[in-house]
């Protein structure tokens, strides 16, 4: 049971728009991250926020970290085809789980077309 | 940064061998590594979490039996899929966490396995 859900699963978007993922959980987590992963390869790690309400930014990736630590976005400015790829985002520490492990989300898959 | 290494990167084998999969942290010591497995177009779901020297603890639904994880080392972890069967067929993702207490979570490249 996936009890990350991140929204939309799949998106297709023009080189230059704007969009955002978001992703959704009843469980408090400690931390939480969002991986890039290339098809064949592991998820590689982009940010981890951790604070309630934290904002963090890594060049065209704005990362926020919900108020109640339950959810978090990833917005995209003026999407580049290199962006493509299967985000996660995944938590640690949620209240439903254990301490140590990551949960991670449904995924979505970011397509940008040039 | 850290670097975990897979290995095989894939392989094919046919119905009712063995496999193993071999997990390294090359430039740090990991007393836990975590295996996770990939079906196409779906998320990871965590299979077991290993800590240097015990057994490992498995996820709900996860075969011990059928997947073995050996974690003899700081720096090696094993997973064997044993009796595979083409549902096995997946891609197996590692990562490993330093010992010194952070919680950061370094993924290998992931080992793509097709049973025949």
């Amino acid at each position: 049971t996936q009890l990350l859900e991140q929204s939309p699963q799949f998106l297709s978007i023009q080189e230059g728009e704007n969009l955002t993922v978001y992703c959704n959980s009843s469980s408090v987590f400690s931390s939480l991250q969002w991986y890039r992963q290339e098809p064949g390869e592991g998820p590689v790690l982009l940010v981890t926020v951790v604070t309630g309400g934290e904002v963090k930014k890594l060049k065209r990736l704005t990362f926020q970290f919900g108020d109640a630590r339950k959810d978090s976005s990833l917005h995209i400015t003026a999407a580049q085809p290199g962006d493509t790829g299967l985000y996660l985002c995944a938590g640690l520490g949620g209240s439903n789980f254990g301490n140590e492990k990551l949960t991670f989300g449904t995924g979505t898959r970011l397509t940008i077309i040039p | 940064g850290a670097v975990v290494s897979q290995h095989p990167s894939r392989v094919i084998c046919k119905s009712g061998t063995s496999v193993k999969i071999e997990c390294r942290s090359l430039d740090f010591q990991a007393t836990t590594m975590f295996w996770y497995r990939q079906f196409p177009k779906q998320s990871l779901m965590l299979m077991a979490t290993s800590n240097e020297g015990s057994k490992a603890t498995y996820e709900q639904g996860v075969e011990k039996d059928k997947f073995l994880i050996n974690h003899a080392s700081l720096t090696l972890s094993t997973l064997t899929v044993t009796s595979a069967h083409p549902e096995d067929s997946s891609f197996y993702i590692c990562s490993a966490r330093e010992g010194t207490g952070g919680k950061t979570q370094y993924f290998g490249p992931g080992t793509r396995l097709l049973v025949l």
